[in-house]
């Protein structure tokens, strides 16, 4: 059964910091990866989606990479602002049709 | 706007009582899901739809029942709900049958608790 799992729960950095998040998974047999974006409250927003055949995929200050073989993933934010903080998910692509989700780490950049 | 919309937002049900979770998307997706969120957890799959008459079971389906039959609608239903179902509930669109080939579209989410 596949695991995501996301390191560390909870992030605060200073602004302007450039920071990486962490997901790593057990199986390297994934379809894609995806990373999200979740404010409280609110529901989910697609911030990078890797297929299985990509290595990483870019927006704007946001770069996310994918090793299967090693069975990470990262997401880097450059220059961080505080209007980055929410808690970002990581979820694998096990099939077609399902995903496995991280729990999320909570990330607060400070002004 | 266009999107994912869910109704309630919140909701209080007491053990036994039965209710739907409803979700409409406008933009004509043909894959469509629900999910549950809870405290220290990842997203779970519970249902999903690839299009009007066909749903299948994600990997926690139990006291949930779906059907879909509009490419709009897809209401989740409880039919006896558990103080385990306490949860908040996402429902997600993609313009594809394959929901890994194009970036999910996420409803606001409903918010229940089963006392």
């Amino acid at each position: 059964k596949q695991e995501v799992t996301q390191i560390p729960a909870a992030l605060s950095v200073p602004e302007g910091e450039n920071l990486v998040l962490n997901c790593s998974f057990t199986d390297s047999a994934i379809y894609n990866l995806q990373w999200f974006r979740q404010d409280p409250g609110k529901g989910l927003t697609s911030l990078l989606l890797i297929q299985s055949s990509q290595r990483e995929q870019t927006s704007g200050r946001l770069n996310a990479s994918l090793d299967k073989s090693s069975g990470r993933s990262t997401l880097y934010i450059a220059a961080s602002q505080p209007g980055d903080s929410a808690t970002y998910l990581c979820a694998v692509g096990v099939n077609n049709n399902d995903m496995r989700f991280g729990a999320g780490t909570r990330l607060t950049v400070k002004p | 706007n266009a999107g994912v919309t869910q109704t309630p937002k919140f909701q209080v049900l007491k053990t036994g009582q039965s209710m739907t979770l409803q979700c409409a998307q406008d933009m004509n997706h043909e894959y469509m899901s629900w999910y549950r969120q809870d405290p220290g957890m990842g997203l779970r799959l519970i249902h999903y739809s690839v299009g009007a008459g066909i749903t299948d079971q994600g990997e926690v389906p139990n006291g949930y029942n779906v059907s879909r039959s509009t490419t709009e609608d897809f209401p989740l239903r409880l039919l006896s709900a558990a103080p385990s179902q306490t949860s908040v509930y996402f429902c997600a669109s993609s313009p594809s049958r394959v929901s890994g080939a194009n970036v999910l579209t996420f409803g606001a989410g409903s918010r229940l608790t089963v006392l």
